[in-house]
């Protein structure tokens, strides 16, 4: 077990619909990574937080946003979806950003849009 | 563009053999080299990790062996087993920049370990 929770485990939705994942990091870390894991593209980074603020941004798509609360725990909001972006999403959480910190990931998020 | 290159995309090693994935990169500011390796239905977990400041890591069975004039990584799980069967994905990342912590991730290698 990481100490990274996502919920939740697994979601189907329909096209056009929104919806929003939640991760809880490691107790203590500030740092939130939010990566997309599909066949065709493999892992992509999609968005960094620190502490509450944007940090990085990847190829991370206009339709789909992020926050990271004062409590630390993050979401992922993804709208007018698309069939495409049925894919597994991660979070990962380090203390720190930067300086070769490790990044755990949680369970993920298995997507399917129909 | 794939910043960081794995090959083979899936190997098949018999129990007790060498496991050899490698890993290419571009970037010369990438400063941090980890190996994750995720089991179907569970997310990435980090195995072992190097800085180019050293040129082997050994953990284990789990071995990398780092070539900064070529700009290369590879792991090497020795004595391999079934219950390393797993993708193993390669990544890289910098600090500093606007990318702190940010990891590029290879395409994975799927291990097959056959008892």
């Amino acid at each position: 077990d990481s100490g990274v929770t996502q919920t939740p485990k697994h979601l189907i939705t329909a096209t056009g619909q929104r919806v929003t994942l939640r991760c809880s990091p490691r107790s203590g870390d500030l740092s939130v990574y939010w990566y997309q894991q599909s066949l065709d593209q493999g892992l992509q980074f999609l968005i960094q937080y620190y502490n509450g603020e944007e940090r990085a941004k990847g190829n991370i798509l206009e339709r789909f946003s992020a926050q990271q609360f004062p409590d630390l725990h993050s979401e992922l909001n993804l709208s007018s979806l698309e069939l495409g972006d049925s894919a597994l999403y991660f979070c990962a959480s380090s203390l720190r950003a930067g300086r070769n910190t490790e990044a755990f990931f949680g369970q993920g998020t298995r997507l399917t849009v129909v | 563009q794939q910043q960081v290159k794995q090959s083979p995309q899936s190997l098949i090693v018999q129990k007790g053999g060498i496991s050899i994935i490698n890993c290419a990169y571009e970037n010369t500011a990438f400063d941090y080299f980890p190996w994750y390796q995720q089991f179907p239905g569970k997310g990435p977990a980090l195995l072992i990790a190097i800085r180019p400041d050293v040129s082997e890591k050994k953990e284990g069975r789990f071995t990398i062996s780092f070539n900064k004039s070529a700009k290369q990584f590879s792991l090497h799980i020795m004595d391999s087993q079934p219950g390393d069967s797993a993708t193993y994905f390669c990544a890289a990342s910098r600090d500093g920049g606007s990318t702190l912590g940010r990891l590029y991730f290879g395409r994975g290698t799927q291990l097959t370990v056959w008892p």
